[in-house]
Order: structure tokens, then sequence, then C-alpha cells
């Protein structure tokens, strides 16, 4: 079956500007995860989602980070004014019950 | 969660068993060790896990010390995709909960 996708696949955009990353899980996912790597660096936890539950935002670097997720299923992160350190790949992930199963990421990348 | 030591590179040779350790001296009653790798430029792919019993499935076997403070992962017949940075997470059984990853093990397979 289908895994998880996300889009763009590649983003660059200019410091300062809004990007929206989009996530769509495996279907019937309750649970959805994003994540990012810096080049080089191991995989870092932003936010999770877990059924109507309040979300786990404990790992967002900042309140320029935010994230949604409309009907259970489609999840949007935002990152507002980017800076040069957000460049990273933002990885989305999805489970029903113990493993996790990753779509291909995200590279941002801002100039 | 606890925290868990790889050793940082590995290599093995093409059809050999790879073994790849992991200490996780301060492990829980309640915590599982997980695998999870990470091809290069794509999304981590879970592994195996287990609590104290060894387990095998297709990818891999799972061996865990009788005092649950070390586990080594197997790959039987190592092959050259089998080259990528593998991932050992410990963690309490819940069925959506966040990753922590630490550096891993950066395997080598060798043609």
């Amino acid at each position: 079956g289908a895994g998880v996708s996300q889009s763009p696949s590649n983003k660059v955009t200019e410091k300062g500007k809004d990007v929206e990353l989009r996530c769509d899980p495996i279907s019937g996912h309750t649970a959805l995860y994003w994540y990012r790597q810096s080049l080089g660096q191991g995989l870092e936890f932003l936010i999770y989602f877990q059924g109507n539950s309040a979300p786990d935002k404990s790992g967002l670097p900042s309140d320029r980070f935010s994230a949604e997720r409309t009907g259970g299923s489609v999840s949007t992160l935002t990152i507002q004014r980017t800076q040069q350190e957000d460049s990273a790949v933002y990885l989305c992930a999805s489970s029903l019950r113990y493993e996790q199963y990753f779509g291909p990421g995200t590279r941002l990348t801002v100039t | 969660d606890a925290k868990t030591t790889q050793p940082t590179s590995m290599d093995c040779a093409e059809g050999r068993a790879a073994n790849l350790p992991c200490n996780h001296s301060t492990i829980s009653g309640n915590e599982y060790v997980y695998w999870y790798r990470q091809i290069h430029s794509q999304g981590p792919q879970y592994i195996i896990h287990g609590l104290k019993n060894n387990e095998t499935n297709e990818m891999a076997s799972l061996i865990i010390t009788e005092d649950r403070k070390s586990s080594t992962l197997i790959l039987p017949h190592a092959t050259l995709r089998d080259t990528a940075v593998y991932y050992c997470i410990v963690r309490v059984m819940d069925s959506s909960y966040k990753l922590i990853f630490g550096s891993g093990t950066r395997l080598l397979v060798r043609p």
C-alpha cells in the first residue's frame, strides 16, 4: 500500500519568507510525527499528534514553527520568517502500533 | 528514555554477518530496545524491537543480554544495500511516542 508521502521534495526559499511543508500519513494511522535532520546531524523530534489529543510540541525549536493536523490525517508544518539555520531535511512519520513509518522528507534550503 | 551507546562506525564484507552492538546500561524494566536504520537520502526504516527475549524477523535478529544492559543487531548475510546508519533506541512500549535518535553506527558493507 501507499507509504507516507511528503511535499514538496525540495524547497528553496529566501531568508525571512514563510514556508509550508505537507505530510500525508498512511491511511488509518492515528499518530503523526515531525522530525528534522540538519546536515551531518542526527534526527531531532519536533512535534507529535495522536488522535484528537493535544499535540506534543516539546521539540519545536522556536515560536516560528507550528504544525497542524486536519481531520486526523494530513499535516502541515509551517515555518515563519525562515532563517538559514532552518535549512534541513524535514521528515514526517506515522504509526498505528509500535513502528513508525517515515516519509522521504522535504529538503529545505534557506538562502 | 534510557541513553544508548553505539560505535561510530563499522564495516563488514558482503555476504558475511554484520553484528552491531548497543549498550543501554540504564534501561528500565518497561523499556524496549528498537532498531532503525537510515540509508543515505532516505527516511529511517524500522528493523526490529524486543524486550528481553531474542527476536528474529525477515530483516535481522536481535540478541538482548540477560541483564538487558546491552544488545546486538545481527544482519545474517549483509549486502551492499545494507550500508546505512543504524540507530539503537530504548523507549517505553507506547504505540505512539517520539523517537530519540542518537548518532548511530555507520555500517559500510564492502564488496
